[in-house]
């Protein structure tokens, strides 16, 4: 069945440091895939998402690469901030399934320090 | 509101009892869904509605979970004889009812701690 794989956190970083999370996920023909954000108290949100193969999506300075060959879509940002601490979790929502069930990862809690 | 809610934000119950977990969806969504998460996990479906009917429900683990949607607005997750191990987050979601790429709005969540 269809899964994502994301990397164990807690990440902690110093403001303006570079961040990588990745993932990668395996599923049948070609899912959509998406970054969500949890900030502390608040619920879900979706950050970036993709719909096809080499497909980017940017929001808020993030951005993730939907890449077939690696079946991977990491998110990075080139400079955090404090107000970037939070939970990130990779999906994808697969054709095969009716486009509509969402498969999260576990999650990675990213920890910024000023 | 604008946004999903969801009641009550918070529910302790005692082993064996049942309970109920309610969410408003967005105004006009037709899809509506529900997933539960535990601690340190991502969230995990369990069921899914396109108006009024069930359109996939492969995600309840058992038969002491239901829910309905009766008017293809608020639904009810329903908990019978719950378990310690139904400790978790629930959390709803909606979408305008496109497949594929609409984007599944969630709300806060119903915290959940069976004693």
């Amino acid at each position: 069945g269809n899964s994502v794989t994301q990397m164990e956190g807690p990440v902690t970083l110093s403001e303006e440091a570079f961040l990588t999370i990745n993932c990668t996920y395996t599923a049948t023909g070609y899912p959509s895939l998406f970054w969500y954000v949890q900030y502390p108290g608040e619920g879900l949100q979706l950050l970036l998402k993709a719909t096809k193969a080499d497909d980017k999506g940017s929001n808020k300075g993030f951005e993730a690469t939907y890449r077939k060959e690696t079946t991977s879509f990491h998110l990075e940002k080139g400079s955090v901030q404090v107000s970037d601490s939070a939970v990130y979790f990779c999906a994808l929502r697969g054709m095969d399934t009716g486009g509509f069930k969402t498969i999260f990862g576990a999650g990675t809690r990213l920890f910024v320090k000023a | 509101g604008a946004g999903v809610s969801q009641t009550p934000s918070n529910k302790v119950t005692e082993k064996g009892k049942y309970v109920e977990l309610r969410c408003d969806p967005i105004s006009g969504h037709t899809a509506l869904y529900w997933y539960r998460q535990s601690l340190g996990q991502g969230p995990e479906f369990l069921i899914y509605f396109q108006g009024t009917g069930a359109a996939d429900d492969s995600g309840l683990p058992n038969d002491r979970f239901f829910a309905v949607r009766p008017e293809g607005s608020v639904s009810t997750l329903k908990i019978q004889r719950t378990e310690r191990g139904d400790s978790a987050v629930y959390l709803c979601a909606s979408s305008s009812g496109l497949a594929g790429v609409e984007t599944q709005y969630f709300g806060p969540g119903t915290r959940l701690l069976v004693l």
